[in-house]
């Protein structure tokens, strides 16, 4: 059981290009989520995912776009990368409504130059 | 926009001291977790506290939560230096079915020295 796995852990990218944030579980949670933690900051919604088929925007969604065709994994990617999206992402599950941990997976820590 | 923020930013203790961090918040709300972040890692969750609760144990945690003063504070009984890491009060506003987002605020960093 490896609960939320992450991929890739680093990566650095040019202005311009785009990439794919990749996380699975394997524990059938019904939600999932994306993050982005900065400096000094907290944790900040980015889109979420209510089931397979289902997804919304969070707190801070520009410049990102999800898909959720499977329970298994839900995907982050960036279209056109700028350095305002230096950060490092985290992919969260839930189990469904009614219940109330999260569990977060490892983190890709990007670079955009 | 961040809900809860945490008091103070930073805490530094000795091993075998008690830590306090504080968390208050703004909107009404579910419940109140906190969380805690080893340094280049995941969050962890800890403890989780109802809006009908007044106070939660678990092991050394204990957290209180006055929900008319809109703040929860996290005690860590005789710390280890284990125990340092970033620590964050994450809120469940209320929103209603199906919306279930969790409000994290910029964490305390907790050092331990041994």
């Amino acid at each position: 059981n490896a609960g939320v796995t992450q991929t890739p852990k680093f990566q650095v990218l040019k202005t311009g290009q785009s990439m794919t944030l990749q996380c699975a579980q394997d524990m059938n949670h019904e939600y999932m989520s994306w993050y982005r933690q900065d400096p000094g900051m907290g944790l900040r919604l980015i889109h979420y995912s209510v089931g397979a088929g289902i997804t919304d925007q969070g707190e801070v969604p520009n410049g990102y776009n999800v898909s959720r065709s499977t329970t298994e994994d839900f995907p982050l990617r960036l279209l056109s990368a700028a350095p305002s999206q230096t950060s490092v992402y985290f992919c969260a599950t839930r189990a469904g409504l009614g219940t109330d941990t999260q569990y977060f997976g490892p983190g890709t820590r990007l670079t955009v130059l | 926009s961040q809900q809860g923020e945490e008091d103070p930013q930073a805490l530094s203790i000795q091993e075998g001291e008690n830590a306090t961090m504080n968390c208050s918040y703004k909107t009404s709300i579910n419940n109140l977790q906190w969380y805690r972040q080893n340094s280049g890692r995941g969050l962890v969750h800890l403890i989780l506290i109802r809006s009908n609760e007044r106070e939660k144990h678990s092991g050394r945690l204990r957290v209180t939560l006055d929900t008319s003063k809109k703040s929860s504070s996290l005690l860590i009984t005789a710390s280890r230096a284990a125990d340092t890491a970033s620590y964050f009060c994450a809120t469940d506003d209320n929103s209603g079915a199906g919306s279930y987002q969790l409000t994290f605020g910029k964490g305390t960093k907790l050092s331990v020295i041994p």
